[in-house]
């Protein structure tokens, strides 16, 4: 079946502008993770939805960045007032349950001018 | 808080050898471990994951193994190919909290 998919694939934008980044989980899971990698570094965990569950946004690195995750499907990413230094790949990924596996969408680039 | 470290931070090997990657986690009490493979400017693909209740999983030339009571992981790669060449991450399914990486070089 289908894997993650994200979009756009790739998005250049202006400072202190708004974007939204959209991930589709795999079909019946019921975990989504967003995280951020900027360039050469690690992954770094932004916020995590199960279920119906209040999501977990400990990784948020401020009050610009939120999420939600509308029918336990699509997640959209929100970031506002966009900085340079949020010039990074955000990565989505879903799992069917934590203990099971993670699977992850190809990312979006995302690039502030 | 979970914390995850693998070693080495770099790795370039001639191919055909045989390697091991490590990773070693903080907090014993994890559901699973997940090992993973990122290519430049790719997404992440999933390699192996390991049970808890598991001590090692294979897949062709790679094997993972799980000691739970040393916080450790490591992954094995035999014969190493060119096309091996990546970053490896290894995340622990508890809090998804993962690595920093390998990144590995095999060199024809």
């Amino acid at each position: 079946g289908a894997g993650v998919s994200q979009s756009p694939s790739n998005k250049v934008t202006e400072k202190g502008k708004d974007v939204e980044l959209r991930c589709d989980p795999i079909s019946g899971h019921t975990a989504l993770y967003w995280y951020r990698q900027s360039l050469g570094q690690g992954l770094e965990f932004l916020i995590y939805f199960q279920g119906n569950s209040a999501p977990d946004k400990s990784g948020l690195p401020s009050d610009r960045f939120s999420a939600e995750r509308t029918g336990g499907s699509v997640s959209t990413l929100t970031i506002q007032r966009t900085q340079q230094e949020d010039s990074a790949v955000y990565l989505c990924a879903s799992s069917l349950d934590p203990s099971g596996g993670v699977y992850f969408g190809p990312g979006t680039r995302l690039t502030v001018l | 808080k979970q914390e995850v470290t693998q070693i080495p931070a770099a790795l370039s090997v001639p191919e055909g050898e045989n390697l091991v990657l490590n990773c070693s986690f903080t907090d014993s009490a994890i559901y699973n471990l997940q090992w993973f493979r990122q290519d430049p400017g790719k997404g992440l693909t999933s390699l192996l994951l390991i049970q808890s209740s598991q001590r090692e999983q294979t897949s062709g030339r790679l094997n993972a193994s799980l000691d739970k009571s040393s916080g450790r992981s490591t992954l094995y790669i035999a014969a190493s190919q060119p096309g091996d060449s990546a970053t490896y991450l290894c995340a622990v399914l508890s809090d998804m909290r993962f690595g920093a990486g390998t990144r590995l070089t095999v060199k024809p």
